[in-house]
């Protein structure tokens, strides 16, 4: 199985400032990498797939990157609404996989 | 709109059984790949398994942790799918999300999510 590694487990920002989650992979998922979104109480909301493909509806202040083992989401200009748990996840390999999580809190 | 609606949740004894059902409006059910997500409280999300469209075999692909005990199927003509949960352990205690991915992800990139059931696993 694939281990996914999100870095770091808590980021502190303040809104207007850009924050980067980092999220690393045990072996090459190539570019099949998911990031989604998750409020206190909500569902998980999906975020970018294919590594750097927006979902639908997610601002463009979002933007995703890496391919191989190492993969970060750019969160520019944060507002509010932002402030959220991240979860990446691989599914280049069954069984796919999710990382542990990076709460984005209000610094 | 695409819709999913899981039911079946509930309390149960180790070792007993529970079925939970997603149905599922909104989409041309039989082209779909379908997974079930679980979150403990607390937790982060884990995988269960995801079933494939009829037209990919229909068959399903399960996680560790639950292989052997839980059983995914679907059916068609009620655009719906089910999660046949036995030998229920304690740490099968969660909330359990009915989910449908991106068009040809596999069911990887989990675009739509139901608003999920609980099960709790309690003596």
């Amino acid at each position: 199985e694939i281990v996914m590694t999100q870095s770091p487990g808590t980021l502190s920002a303040s809104a207007g400032e850009t924050a980067t989650l980092s999220c690393r992979a045990s072996q090459s998922v190539n570019s099949n990498l998911v990031w989604y979104q998750q409020k206190p109480g909500q569902i998980p909301r999906l975020v970018m797939y294919g590594a750097s493909t927006r979902a639908t509806g997610v601002p463009a202040r979002f933007s995703g990157s890496g391919s191989g083992t190492d993969f970060a989401l750019t969160i520019s200009s944060l507002q509010s609404e932002d402030f959220a748990v991240y979860f990446c996840q691989q599914y280049n390999n069954w069984p796919y996989s999710f990382g542990q999580g990076t709460k984005l809190e209000i610094k | 709109e695409v819709q999913l609606v899981e039911s079946g949740g509930g309390l149960v004894k180790p070792g007993g059984s529970l079925r939970l059902s997603c149905a599922v409006s909104g989409l041309t059910f039989r082209d779909t790949w379908m997974t079930w997500v679980r979150q403990a409280a607390g937790r982060g999300l884990e995988y269960i398994g995801r079933i494939k469209s009829e037209a990919n075999g229909g068959t399903a692909d399960y996680t560790a942790p639950v292989t052997g005990r839980f059983t995914i199927s679907r059916d068609d003509s009620k655009s719906a799918i089910y999660l046949q949960m036995n030998s229920l352990k304690a740490e099968d205690s969660a909330v359990y999300y009915c989910t449908k991915d991106v068009a040809y992800t596999g069911g990887g990139a989990l675009e739509y999510w139901g608003q999920g059931t609980l099960v709790t696993v309690s003596s």
